[in-house]
């Protein structure tokens, strides 16, 4: 299994709801990873869970809140979104934080696509 | 201040031409630096990497060559496809430990046409 698997693929929302994002991967890999990403833009950093510990946290709202129940799932919880929020949301993971060497990069999850009405 | 610099917006090439996709970057302490493609509603997916002490990684038809001192890297790609025809961002690994991470630039749009 070289994938990385995320749920929902699309996701509609009201400002007041409360959802999750869930990405599985079973590489192995002990990185993992939350980007948003917008229309013609490069992906954006939110988060980074190195061995299951929250490493990075890129100033991220707190209505975002992200959960590393075990070093295969990545959640991302979801809450008093805005409409700006509205984004393509990328999970990665990669062999640990350390995941450009050699020719290993980040595997990529194909996105939930997210829009708060 | 972007570090990492796609200055070609887009690219439309050929089939069976090169293709050659630039990248400019500013910050010396960069140590990898990664080719991603991406097509329209999915995840980037990865290409080819180089290390920061290599000036040249190949695989099949994609080849990355880093000038270190020009701080400039280059993706090849000969012969070029229509299933290349994407989006490709180039980025750079930066932080030490537990806090490294990508910076990426803004993407180049690839066009092969048969």
């Amino acid at each position: 299994d070289t994938e990385v698997t995320q749920t929902p693929k699309h996701l509609v929302m009201g400002m007041t709801n409360k959802k999750s994002l869930k990405c599985e991967q079973h590489m192995g890999h002990r990185a993992m990873y939350w980007y948003k990403q917008k229309a013609k833009k490069p992906p954006e950093l939110m988060f980074v869970y190195s061995y299951e510990k929250l490493s990075i946290n890129e100033s991220v709202p707190s209505r975002f809140s992200p959960e590393c129940p075990n070093s295969s799932l990545l959640n991302l919880h979801l809450h008093a979104l805005q409409p700006e929020d509205s984004a393509l949301y990328l999970c990665a993971s990669s062999q640990d934080s350390l995941g450009g060497r050699g020719n290993y990069g980040y595997t990529f999850g194909s996105g939930t696509r997210l829009t708060v009405v | 201040d972007q570090q990492v610099k796609q200055n070609s917006p887009s690219l439309s090439v050929q089939e069976g031409r090169i293709s050659i996709l630039n990248c400019d970057y500013t910050n010396s302490m960069f140590d990898y630096f990664l080719w991603y493609k991406k097509y329209p509603a999915e995840g980037p997916t990865f290409l080819i990497s180089i290390s920061s002490i290599k000036d040249k990684n190949e695989d099949g038809r994609f080849t990355v060559f880093l000038n270190k001192s020009a701080k400039h890297l280059s993706l090849h790609i000969v012969p070029s496809q229509p299933g290349d025809s994407a989006v490709y961002f180039c980025a750079a690994q930066q932080g030490a430990g537990n806090n490294r991470k990508l910076i990426w630039g803004l993407g180049t749009s690839l066009a092969v046409n048969p």
